[in-house]
């Protein structure tokens, strides 16, 4: 199993601005997602960061929007920037376990409302 | 790439009756199928899962069942309780960690 802290856990940010979420794993992993959820819908996928490359973005997400860092194995963040009210969301991060099954872990989230 | 579908999208049973969601897939290379439940507020987590070599797998009152060809499966819950409910959501993953989630479903066990 793996144990995921994220924070913070919630903020409320004015729209123009930007809000670094962070990652820590108590196991190094090679690659972490990090998803979207919005208010009573599923896990959109926004990018997968693997260390020592650059994140690889799924489709309506731009690094320049998502910049995601991936300094080491244990650690990674998601910046939401420019914020628009639009942005209000859960964000999450998640890591597989390695092995056969890929069991996912995801962190408790951060609630971003923008304002 | 792999589009998960998910239903119903709300389910509403009688406390002690069957719960059954179902989800299909369209990635035939998707092989590990894993169902989450995630309460109000919290995380995902993990409740049951299969891998495609597999037809049915059970855990106590939860069962999950795979039809490969049909790339169809479902998630059974029976003698439901209030604590069952939350929102489900099934997935379906690549050997190169590709996991789709569907769209989720709401159960409420009303008791």
């Amino acid at each position: 199993s793996a144990v995921i802290s994220q924070k913070p856990s919630r903020d409320i940010c004015q729209r123009g601005t930007s809000l670094t979420i962070q990652c820590q794993v108590d196991s190094q992993v090679t690659m972490m997602f990090w998803y979207r959820q919005q208010p009573g819908q599923s896990l959109t996928l926004i990018a997968t960061a693997n260390q020592g490359s650059e994140a690889t973005y799924e489709s309506g997400f731009v690094i320049d929007k998502f910049p995601i860092s991936r300094p080491n194995l244990t650690f990674s963040t998601l910046t939401v920037s420019n914020m628009s009210p639009e942005d209000s969301s859960i964000y999450l991060c998640s890591v597989h376990s390695s092995g056969r099954d890929t069991e996912a872990f995801f962190g408790q989230g951060t609630r971003l409302t923008v304002v | 790439g792999e589009n998960v579908e998910q239903h119903p999208s709300t389910l509403s049973v009688q406390e002690g009756d069957s719960a059954v969601i179902k989800c299909t897939y369209s990635d035939s290379a998707s092989n590990y199928f894993p169902w989450y439940k995630q309460e109000l507020g919290k995380r995902p987590q993990l409740i049951i899962d299969i891998r495609s070599n597999v037809g049915e797998k059970k855990d106590q009152r939860i069962a999950v069942t795979l039809n490969k060809t049909a790339k169809h499966f479902s998630l059974h819950i029976t003698e439901t309780q209030p604590e069952d409910s939350a929102v489900y959501f099934c997935a379906a993953s690549t050997e190169n960690n590709d996991m789709r989630f569907g769209a989720g479903t709401r159960l409420t066990v009303k008791p």
